[in-house]
């Protein structure tokens, strides 16, 4: 089955550079979500996209931004890296019919190291 | 968002029953309890997830009181395959689209 894709799946950024990461849910899946896991920590929600409109927003930095486009995939972009943005960034979907159907289907993440 | 409390660690032997307890005592009436799974480097993995009384799947059983203030993962005959992280998240209500907040999981540790 098909599942989420995450790229690049590693990408090396100097201080102040500025990356990009993308997420293709799966198919038909119309909510995506992005978290940060700094190393040994906990997963951060960063932000949600359902129907391509922002859905919730968590600890989310304002050098940060995202979208999600017609097709559903959808991009982190982040501008000024600083070394603390070091961190593995997953994306997760979903596609919930109503209460308590709201599994999240969960990347293999893309991991960020900034020098 | 409802606040979760688990032990921070735990540690088993292959083959026993593990229970993991999580607090949450300000759950919403429209929140669901969900668990996820998580190995090193990869994205949590879905466990379980329920509103009330017990559920069952072929991976786990959740146990949740009457009041809702508390649940409890139920791990049956552990395997090392299952030393990971295990998080207890509250949320999800009417629409299942809000998003998750994980809080501190539990650190499980099987040993042979």
């Amino acid at each position: 089955a098909a599942g989420v894709i995450q790229s690049p799946r590693h990408l090396i950024k100097e201080k102040r550079e500025t990356a990009t990461l993308k997420c293709y849910p799966i198919p038909r899946h119309d909510t995506v979500y992005w978290y940060q896991q700094g190393p040994g920590q906990d997963p951060q929600f960063l932000i949600s996209f359902y129907e391509k409109m922002q859905s919730d927003k968590g600890s989310i930095p304002d050098r940060f931004s995202a979208q999600q486009f017609s097709d559903y995939h959808s991009e982190l972009n982040m501008s000024s890296l600083e070394l603390g943005d070091s961190a593995l960034y997953f994306c997760a979907s979903s596609n919930p019919s109503g209460p308590g159907t709201g599994e999240l289907f969960f990347g293999e993440g893309s991991r960020l190291t900034v020098l | 968002l409802a606040k979760t409390t688990q032990p921070i660690s735990m540690d088993s032997y292959e083959g026993q029953e593990v229970n993991i307890t999580c607090s949450h005592n300000n759950i919403a009436t429209n929140d669901y309890i969900t668990w996820y799974q998580q190995f090193p480097s990869q994205g949590p993995r879905f466990i379980i997830q329920g509103y009330k009384t017990k559920v069952t799947n072929e991976v786990a059983s959740l146990f949740i009181p009457a009041d809702r203030k508390s649940s409890t993962l139920s791990l049956p005959r552990v395997s090392l395959s299952d030393t990971a992280v295990y998080y207890c998240l509250v949320g999800v209500g009417d629409t299942g689209r809000r998003a998750l907040t994980f809080g501190s999981g539990t650190r499980l540790q099987v040993q042979p």
